[in-house]
């Protein structure tokens, strides 16, 4: 099955720096990457997404980038501001049938400093 | 507008006294996820439904098991909670073949 490492578990940045989050997956079946920002007791929210015919997608200060042949992803976040702070999921994902298999990274705990 | 409600936000269960938690959509979504999320970690996929037909993970213990009756509700049955299902459980749904998953609120088990 697929297999997704995410790196660091912990990051801490002064606000206004720039901050990135790198992750591998293994099944090269895999042809969507979403990610995910968790608060604290909160459902996992969709924050940005690439497919696999796509290099890079950016969202105002959010960017993803993907490297098929070497299958790792990066979501970088420039401008951080306190409400950042939060856990990051990403995840990899291919389709089951009618349904997608989403395998998730460990998660990145990304804490912006005032 | 809420889109996937969970029922209850919280529940607190003793061992082995089976327990429930639910799960409703109003996105007409075909397929409907569980995850469960233990602290710090990722959320784990259980099982999902695509309309009636359901899948499970292959490393899903058989203590846990699902009821979809319609597209709109599905449940999640803990037959016999034990200290190491505490957790958070998410629902979430998507569209037939649909990339996007939209996730529920979760429901947080506390096993005593």
């Amino acid at each position: 099955g697929e297999n997704v490492e995410q790196h660091p578990s912990t990051l801490s940045v002064q606000e206004g720096d720039s901050a990135v989050i790198k992750c591998t997956y293994s099944d090269s079946a895999s042809n969507y990457f979403p990610w995910y920002k968790q608060e604290l007791g909160k459902r996992p929210q969709l924050i940005i997404d690439i497919r696999s015919n796509v290099g890079e997608k950016k969202d105002q200060r959010i960017a993803v980038t993907l490297n098929k042949t070497a299958k790792h992803f990066s979501l970088h976040i420039t401008e951080t501001q306190p409400e950042d702070s939060a856990v990051y999921f990403c995840a990899a994902s291919f389709s089951s049938g009618s349904a997608r298999q989403l395998t998730f990274g460990s998660g990145t705990q990304l804490t912006v400093l005032p | 507008d809420a889109m996937v409600i969970q029922n209850p936000r919280y529940q607190v269960t003793q061992f082995g006294k089976p327990v429930t938690l639910s799960c409703s959509q109003t996105l007409n979504h075909n397929v409907m996820y569980w995850y469960q999320q233990k602290s710090s970690q990722a959320p784990k996929l259980l099982f999902h439904y695509y309309d009636k037909d359901f899948n499970n993970e292959a490393d899903t213990p058989d203590n846990f098991q699902s009821r979809r009756p319609n597209t709109s509700f599905c449940f999640l049955d803990i037959r016999s909670p034990g200290l190491g299902d505490a957790a958070m459980y998410l629902c979430a749904t998507s569209k037939q073949g649909g990339e996007t998953q939209y996730f529920g609120p979760g429901t947080r088990l506390l096993v005593l």
